[in-house]
């Protein structure tokens, strides 16, 4: 069993629309949880980080985590062409970051 | 800032050959890791290192090697390339193993 299971997509909505990315993962020891954006042909860069159930918001983004079911989301509101990428979801226990397989966003104009 | 600076940006091989890509980072980090991406299949860890001198394997670390002699570089070593090392590599760094990584450009290697 993978570490770290994430919905593969590709996703395309129009814009404005409200997206949603969801992993699930195997361990529960796993305590830090972020998301990660990924434009073509560059270097993942964080988005958002949390180590607690619940949610967080930063802006039109608001990463969820559910530590009972071992699942967390990243819900992104009215979503802009600009939002379009690869999201990877970024475990850890504390050494090591285990990545789910990224999932491809286009938003259309 | 730099931040972490990989090169070369593109290489071709050709089977056999070794090569070393290069990775540094200027943000005192105790923690660098090297990736893999192929198309579909996310980012491998291929070797990590928690500080100078300490460095362990991954999920895929057959075909490399790694040193790390200062807290600055993270070189990882290819030898006698294959085909199945055609992939984007990424070298990452973070302060702790629980805190934000830091990533580099990437390397776009090809073996023919």
């Amino acid at each position: 069993q993978k570490e770290v299971e994430q919905d593969p997509g590709p996703l395309s909505v129009p814009e404005g629309a409200i997206v949603s990315l969801n992993c699930t993962y195997s361990n529960s020891a796993f305590q830090y949880f972020m998301w990660y954006r990924q434009y073509s042909r560059k270097g993942p860069e964080l988005l958002m980080y949390t180590y607690s159930s619940g949610n967080k918001e930063d802006g039109r983004f608001t990463a969820q985590v559910d530590k009972s079911s071992k699942y967390i989301s990243l819900f992104i509101r009215d979503s802009q062409p600009s939002d379009s990428a690869t999201y990877l979801c970024a475990i850890t226990t504390g050494n090591q970051f285990y990545f789910g397989t990224g999932t491809s966003l286009t938003v259309i104009p | 800032n730099a931040g972490v600076t990989q090169t070369p940006k593109f290489r071709i091989l050709k089977i056999g050959q070794s090569m070393t890509l290069q990775c540094t980072q200027d943000m005192n980090h105790n923690y660098m890791y090297w990736y893999r991406q192929d198309p579909g299949m996310g980012l491998k860890l291929i070797y990590y290192s928690v500080g100078a001198g300490i460095t362990d394997k991954g999920e895929v670390p057959n075909g490399y090697n790694v040193s790390r002699s200062t807290t600055e570089d993270f070189p990882l070593r290819l030898e006698l390339a294959a085909p199945s090392q055609t992939s984007v590599y990424f070298c990452a760094s973070s302060y702790y193993g629980s805190t934000e990584a830091f990533f580099g450009q990437g390397t776009r290697l090809t073996v023919v």
